[in-house]
């Protein structure tokens, strides 16, 4: 099963608004990972935020982290045309080692 | 770096034919990873090696897929026989963190997919 699960499933915006998705989880981790899928590539890694950590930034995104509530969100700011892909957290939880990455969130960003 | 290399980008084969897909991880990687993405089951992770030895395939869905990392630069996936349910894009992946359990894992690089067609 799933670890991550995102939501929303999809998001449709204008260019120049901020995107927001969210990820939640089951079990504890030692950290969470955002990945990005342009359609038809392969996911490429965006940001990882460990588990003793509550925000981090990397450009336009910022992640944050609630182990208490066992979920993730990030915040794309000012989003692009060339933002339009979707968009995955993965966990890598405690006492595993493996890295499950949720459904996605598939964003559309409208010039 | 080239980064991580998958061959074929697409392959069209008919039911009962072996797949064979292959990947070369990023030199000095130590851990790679097979995964496969359907619009259904989303990203699956099917097997993983470290240091060249498979440490849980607990996700390969059936004897008829098997995966082989011969040395540190090239890993195979073969399917035999092949059925249409197979179909799916197929994705390796690579670190250079081990994956091993209380091990704290960090960034895959993927390559770009192969996209298998069963007909």
């Amino acid at each position: 099963s799933q670890q991550g699960e995102e939501d929303p499933q999809a998001l449709s915006i204008q260019e120049g608004e901020n995107a927001t998705m969210n990820c939640s989880y089951k079990t504890s981790i030692n950290n969470l990972q955002w990945y990005r899928q342009n359609s038809g590539r392969g996911l490429v890694h965006l940001i990882l935020i460990r588990s003793n950590e509550r925000e981090k930034h990397s450009g336009r995104l910022r992640v944050t982290l609630d182990t208490s509530k066992k979920s993730s969100s990030l915040l794309i700011t000012a989003s692009r045309a060339a933002d339009t892909a979707s968009y995955f957290c993965a966990t890598d939880h405690t006492g595993g080692f493996k890295t499950i990455f949720g459904a996605g969130t598939r964003l559309f960003v409208k010039a | 770096d080239a980064g991580v290399i998958q061959s074929p980008r697409h392959e069209v084969t008919e039911m009962g034919q072996e797949v064979t897909l292959r990947c070369k991880p990023i030199s000095g990687h130590n851990s790679l990873f097979w995964y496969r993405q359907t619009m259904m089951r989303g990203l699956e992770l099917l097997i993983y090696f470290n240091n060249n030895v498979p440490i849980d395939d607990s996700g390969m869905p059936e004897d008829r897929f098997s995966a082989k990392m011969p040395n540190a630069s090239f890993s195979t996936l073969k399917i035999q026989p092949s059925e249409p349910r197979d179909s799916a894009v197929y994705f390796c992946a690579s670190s250079s963190e081990p994956h091993l359990a209380g091990a704290v894992t960090g960034e895959l690089f993927f390559g770009e997919g192969s996209r298998l067609t069963v007909l």
